[in-house]
C-alpha cells in the first residue's frame, strides 16, 4: 500500500533553514508528484507547492516563491522540502502528500513533521 | 488570488444528514476535492472530482457540485465522523483550500 514516511520534528532559530524529507513506498515514485502542505497550530491547510521526479518539475505557491526548494531523489524514492529564512510564523506541521502534478488529488499523506521556529 | 469559503462549523445529531458547503467563483468549472482531518491526524481524501469516493471511504460520504457551490454530504452521520473537513480546488496549477469546517456530532 502507498506509504509516505516523513523525517522527525525540528526546532530552528529565526533566519535558519529546515529540510524535511518524505520517503515514498508502495507505488511508482516517478509517476506521481509530491505536494507539500503546512498547517500552523489551530489553523487550516496551506498548500506550498509540488515536485515530481519526472524531469525535476516543480511548482511553488506564490507565497513561498524564493524561499522554498522542493527536490526528489529517485534512487531512494524520497522527496525533500527546503524552507529558508525561517520566521516564527513558519511554525507548523508540514505534510507531504502524493499528488499535485497534473492536478491529481492528494490521495495519500505523510504523518507530518512539526517545525518549531523560536529564538 | 482564488478563494474558497466554508462555514466554520456544522453540527448534526447522530444518524442525521450533515451537509458542508464550499463556495467559490466559477467553482462549477473546477473539480472539487474533500479531505477529512480528525484531531491529531493527517488529512484523508474522502471525495475527489466532485463526486467520486476513493477506495475504503464509506458510502455515506457523497459529493455534489452546482454553480458556484460544492457540497459534501454525510448520510447517517456517526460519532466517528466528527472532524474538520476541507474542500480544495485547483486554480491553474495552484491548490487552494477552503478554511475548513468543524463537524460536531452531538
Amino acid at each position: 500500500q502507498v506509504q509516505l514516511v516523513q523525517s522527525g520534528a525540528e526546532v530552528k532559530k529565526p533566519g535558519a533553514s529546515v529540510k524535511v524529507s518524505c520517503k515514498a513506498s508502495g507505488y511508482s515514485f516517478t509517476t506521481y508528484g509530491i505536494s507539500w502542505v503546512r498547517q500552523a497550530p489551530g489553523q487550516g491547510l496551506e498548500w506550498m507547492g509540488w515536485v515530481t521526479a519526472y524531469k525535476g518539475l516543480t511548482y511553488y505557491a506564490q507565497n513561498f516563491q524564493g524561499r522554498v526548494t522542493m527536490t526528489t531523489d529517485t534512487s531512494t524514492s524520497t522527496a525533500y522540502m527546503d524552507l529558508r529564512s525561517l520566521r516564527p510564523d513558519d511554525t507548523a506541521v508540514y505534510y507531504c502528500a502524493r499528488g499535485g502534478w497534473e492536478l491529481r488529488p492528494l490521495d495519500s499523506w505523510g504523518q507530518g513533521t512539526l517545525v518549531t521556529v523560536s529564538s | 488570488s482564488y478563494d474558497l469559503t466554508q462555514p466554520p462549523s456544522v453540527s448534526v445529531s447522530p444518524g442525521q444528514t450533515a451537509s458542508i458547503a464550499c463556495s467559490g467563483d466559477g467553482l462549477g468549472n473546477k473539480y472539487v476535492y474533500w479531505y477529512q482531518q480528525k484531531a491529531g491526524q493527517s488529512p484523508v481524501l474522502v471525495i475527489y472530482q466532485d463526486t467520486k469516493r476513493p477506495s475504503g471511504i464509506p458510502e455515506r460520504f457523497s459529493g455534489s457540485s452546482s454553480g458556484n457551490t460544492a457540497t459534501l454530504t454525510i448520510s447517517g452521520t456517526q460519532a466517528l465522523d466528527e472532524a474538520d473537513y476541507y474542500c480544495q480546488a485547483w486554480d491553474i496549477s495552484t491548490a487552494v483550500f477552503g478554511g475548513g469546517t468543524k463537524l460536531t456530532v452531538l
